[in-house]
């Protein structure tokens, strides 16, 4: 059980918009440590999409985008493609266990 | 482009050491920017961070594993590995390395194409 907590699934159809919320505490998030989001294909290593709660390394396409506020933090999704069917996964820092966390992960579906 | 890649024994005994250890190559190591991190992924399970290291040789280890696992670099070989004592059936994973980035809290740029390490008799 992650400290981050992530919805398990999330669906949408080709063209529509998705976020994928990473919910944390005053010990992660709210105390104001930055999220990162990472999108994982079985078999392959994990990318990253979004690091410092908003902005996209080069190569990623600005479909994504991250955002913060309190305790939580987004992914946001525009003109869903095929190809972003994934596991995507949020990681912050949390002070009351002294190190870097995951969320738990969403996985989604294109429909 | 730099890249990483993991090598190590796919199967491990019960009460064995796991022992793995990442190459990179397209930068040095020893750069001084960044740091380098394992993380693992049991089965339909998430991603854990296991700890990273600085090419000075400090470490930082996951409070859940410290007492199990020890994070070494080789600069002159661009290597730096990771050995977890004591493994059990629930040590089984994929382990990836990668690059952090920022500080040694920071985000994960480069990414190893990971291994699947089974612990079993």
């Amino acid at each position: 059980q992650s400290v981050l907590t992530q919805p398990p699934s999330v669906s949408g159809a080709p063209g529509q918009r998705v976020t994928i919320s990473c919910t944390g505490s005053s010990s992660n998030i709210g105390a104001g440590y930055d999220v990162h989001w990472y999108q994982h294909l079985p078999g392959t290593a994990p990318k990253l999409l979004i690091y410092d709660n908003i902005n996209r390394p080069s190569g990623v396409p600005d479909r994504f985008s991250g955002s913060k506020s309190g305790t939580s933090a987004s992914l946001a999704i525009t003109g869903l493609q095929a190809e972003d069917e994934a596991d995507y996964y949020c990681q912050s820092y949390d002070n009351s266990l002294s190190w870097g966390v995951f969320g738990g992960g969403t996985k989604l579906t294109v429909l | 482009q730099l890249q990483l890649q993991e090598s190590g024994p796919g199967l491990v005994k019960p009460s064995e050491t796991l022992s793995l250890t990442c190459t990179v190559s397209g930068g040095s190591i020893s750069s001084g920017n960044y740091y380098w991190g394992w993380i693992r992924q049991p089965p339909g399970k998430g991603l854990e961070w296991i700890g990273s290291i600085y090419y000075s040789g400090s470490t930082y280890y996951n409070p859940s594993l410290k007492s199990r696992v020890t994070i070494s670099v080789d600069t002159s070989k661009n290597q730096f590995s990771l050995k977890l004592t004591s493994v059990t059936a629930a040590d089984t994973a994929v382990f990836y390395c990668a690059r952090v980035s920022g500080i040694w809290t920071g985000f994960f740029d480069y990414w190893g194409q990971g291994t699947l390490v089974t612990v079993s008799s």
